[in-house]
């Protein structure tokens, strides 16, 4: 494997569903990304993890919950969702989310949640 | 705050040049971005250009950088049929590992 993967790829949950997106990067990248992608708005940055620390959360709602437990993999656990949470939710990593140089973000190709 | 604008949708003939054209509101930017995304996938980084550069070539890619204007533009020579996507810019401050993204610009290739 290679670039950053997300699984499951399709996810239809109801509001009372508990379940978990995970990304995995294979870039030795340092700096993990959770986006939420939805119809005719700008992608929206939810979390970031540098180094496995959370180092933004970008208002979002408790229902969304991350977890990164090592810089390669990152966790979006779901619990109680709205539809209005139906959604493409890009993964994406970084060198090291620092922001100097480049620090190009690499996306994964997302999991489209649906929730009834 | 940053705050990037797109056009939403443009039709090209095959082996036409193309153009899309973002503009964003921070003048701090350094780094600009263009991605693509094809449908029922993520974003693919295409090409980066530096804020103190005016043009940068990639092959059948050329981005254009106007910062006074604040303006940013890709274009795309010899359009294909599998450069039909969705293309996003999307800009970032130097120490700031926020990306602003636009809404995207949809390019539909005609054979």
């Amino acid at each position: 494997e290679t670039g950053v993967t997300q699984t499951p790829r399709h996810l239809v949950m109801g509001m009372t569903n508990k379940k978990s997106l995970k990304c995995e990067q294979h870039l030795g990248h340092n700096a993990m990304y959770w986006y939420k992608q939805s119809a005719k708005k700008p992608l929206e940055l939810m979390f970031v993890y540098n180094f496995k620390e959370q180092t933004e959360n970008n208002s979002v709602p408790s229902r969304f919950s991350p977890e990164c437990p090592n810089s390669s993999h990152l966790f979006l656990h779901l619990h109680t969702l709205q539809p209005e949470d139906s959604a493409l939710y890009l993964c994406a990593s970084s060198q090291d989310g620092s922001g100097s140089g480049t620090d190009t973000q690499y996306f994964g190709p997302g999991t489209r949640l649906t929730v009834l | 705050g940053e705050d990037v604008e797109q056009s939403l949708f443009l039709s090209v003939r095959e082996g036409d040049s193309s153009v899309i054209n973002c503009t964003y509101t921070d003048s701090s930017s350094t780094y600009l971005y263009w991605y693509k995304q094809e449908p029922g996938a993520g974003l693919q980084l295409l090409t980066y250009i530096f804020s103190n550069m005016d043009m940068k070539q990639d092959q059948r890619l050329t981005v254009l950088l106007n910062k006074k204007d604040k303006h940013l533009s890709l274009r795309i020579a010899d359009t294909q049929t599998g450069d039909s996507a969705i293309y996003f810019c999307a800009e970032r401050g130097y120490g700031n590992n926020r990306l602003a993204f636009g809404k995207g610009n949809q390019v539909v290739v005609i054979p």
